[in-house]
């Protein structure tokens, strides 16, 4: 079962154009990840944000965290041909009495040059 | 640079076939995974492992088993292969657990069986 959902499922936007995903979860969390994905490749982390904070940053990367809203966005500024790939969020689930990284079903983001 | 290696990044393998995916890792993490991808469903979590010789079940573990012998390897197996386990398959590990850890993921194996 998913605890994160991004939204929308596809993005497509030409190059130097902003990019924002959304990711909205169920239940409180500790932290919240994104990673990226280029086509069949693994997953790479981006940023982690805790549920203390509201906002982070990282190069062309901003992360925001909406604890009340259950909610967490991820702004990709200025964006490049390079940066076309799946991105997801993550939280934690416990399963089996510990706490594990459950993903969502991720952004396919296309960027036009 | 930390590095996940997984033993094979395409693998063809019949119905019934005993199939092994290797996993390694060289950052010395006590935490290890095993996760599946599928279109429209995203990554489940198969099984994972917080030490040598343990191993806790994830979403899906049915129809696979685990080992984890050395610290830094993680295999996953599956004991007769099905159809339905056509899938790309992803290896993670992480120093901190939980939601506290970043996962560091190898470079996939995609394994079609038929």
């Amino acid at each position: 079962s998913q605890q994160g959902e991004e939204d929308p499922q596809a993005l497509s936007i030409q190059e130097g154009e902003n990019a924002t995903m959304n990711c909205s979860y169920k239940t409180s969390i500790n932290n919240l990840q994104w990673y990226r994905q280029n086509s069949g490749r693994g997953l790479v982390h981006l940023i982690l944000i805790r549920s203390n904070e509201r906002e982070k940053h990282s190069g062309r990367l901003r992360v925001t965290l909406d604890t009340s809203k259950k909610s967490s966005s991820l702004l990709i500024t200025a964006s490049r041909a390079a940066d076309t790939a799946s991105y997801f969020c993550a939280t934690g689930k416990l399963r089996g009495g510990s706490e594990k990284l459950v993903f969502g079903k991720g952004t396919k983001l296309t960027v036009n040059p | 640079d930390v590095k996940v290696t997984q033993s094979s990044r395409y693998l063809v393998k019949r119905t019934g076939e005993k199939v092994f995916l290797e996993c390694v890792q060289d950052m010395d993490h006590e935490n290890m995974f095993w996760y599946r991808q599928d279109p429209g469903l995203g990554l489940r979590l198969i099984y994972f492992s917080y030490d040598v010789k343990m191993k806790e079940k994830g979403d899906i573990p049915e129809g696979y088993s685990v080992s984890r012998e050395k610290k830094e390897r993680f295999s996953l197996i599956l004991e007769s292969a099905s159809t339905n386990q056509t899938s790309m398959y992803l290896c993670a590990s992480s120093l901190l657990g939980g939601s506290s850890g970043e996962l560091f993921f190898g470079e996939g194996s995609r394994l079609t069986v038929l």
